[in-house]
């Protein structure tokens, strides 16, 4: 079956390790997301991207960094830098310019 | 610039009652608009779209919308709600050469 794949679903890490969450998608989409949610923020972009080897900042970039060497994978690292990395990460994709996005169950990021 | 506006953070409803789920944006261009449904600790699913045509968009579940231009609301309904309706509910909004902006959510409990 096509769709999106996130991992792992839950993940716990200390202050001050960096963290890598997976994305993966079989739908042979174009474009892919990273947002993050907070209770009550709605979706912040945190990066996309638009075709392989090219990405682009969203909205809270600071602290993240993404890669996109295969069409199918768009890994998201969570780095030391970030001040305040827990939360709800969520992985999108969608053909590009249709707006309608297709998103992976999600992972949650506790850091303790 | 683009902007989404979901009136009410929570909406409480008895079961088998109407519902109406508000939502207003605001954008210089013609815009694409939609309906998401978060289930707890999953990721979005697309409840409905507008992209052109009839202002009235029937989704799944038994929910629709209808587009006003005039008013540039995009309000959802059903009218009558189930108790597996209770999810996070979220209208975004984007046109063909911005990123997709979504609001921040309204939550529909399902009082017996």
């Amino acid at each position: 079956d096509g769709g999106i794949t996130q991992s792992p679903k839950y993940l716990f890490r200390k202050e001050g390790q960096n963290v890598t969450l997976s994305c993966e998608q079989n739908l042979n989409h174009d474009a892919m997301y990273w947002y993050r949610q907070d209770p009550g923020q709605g979706l912040r972009l945190i990066y996309y991207s638009q075709i392989v080897n090219d990405f682009q900042k969203g909205d809270i970039a600071e602290g993240y960094s993404v890669s996109r060497e295969k069409k199918e994978s768009f890994p998201l690292t969570v780095t030391s830098a970030q001040k305040n990395p827990t939360a709800f990460y969520l992985c999108a994709s969608s053909y590009t310019n249709t707006g309608e996005l297709f998103f992976g169950e999600g992972s949650r990021l506790t850091v303790l | 610039a683009q902007s989404v506006t979901q009136l009410d953070s929570q909406v409480p409803v008895f079961e088998e009652a109407p519902v109406e789920l508000r939502c207003n944006y605001s954008s210089s261009v013609s815009v694409y608009l939609f309906w998401y449904v978060q289930y707890p600790n999953q990721g979005l699913q697309l409840l409905l779209k507008y992209l052109s045509g009839s202002t009235l968009v029937k989704g799944i579940n038994g929910f629709e919308a209808e587009f006003n231009k005039s008013q540039t609301s995009f309000h959802l309904r059903k009218p009558s709600v189930h108790i597996s309706d209770t999810a996070e509910y979220f209208c975004a909004v984007t046109n063909r050469d911005d990123k997709i902006i979504f609001g921040k959510g309204t939550r529909l409990h399902i009082l017996p």
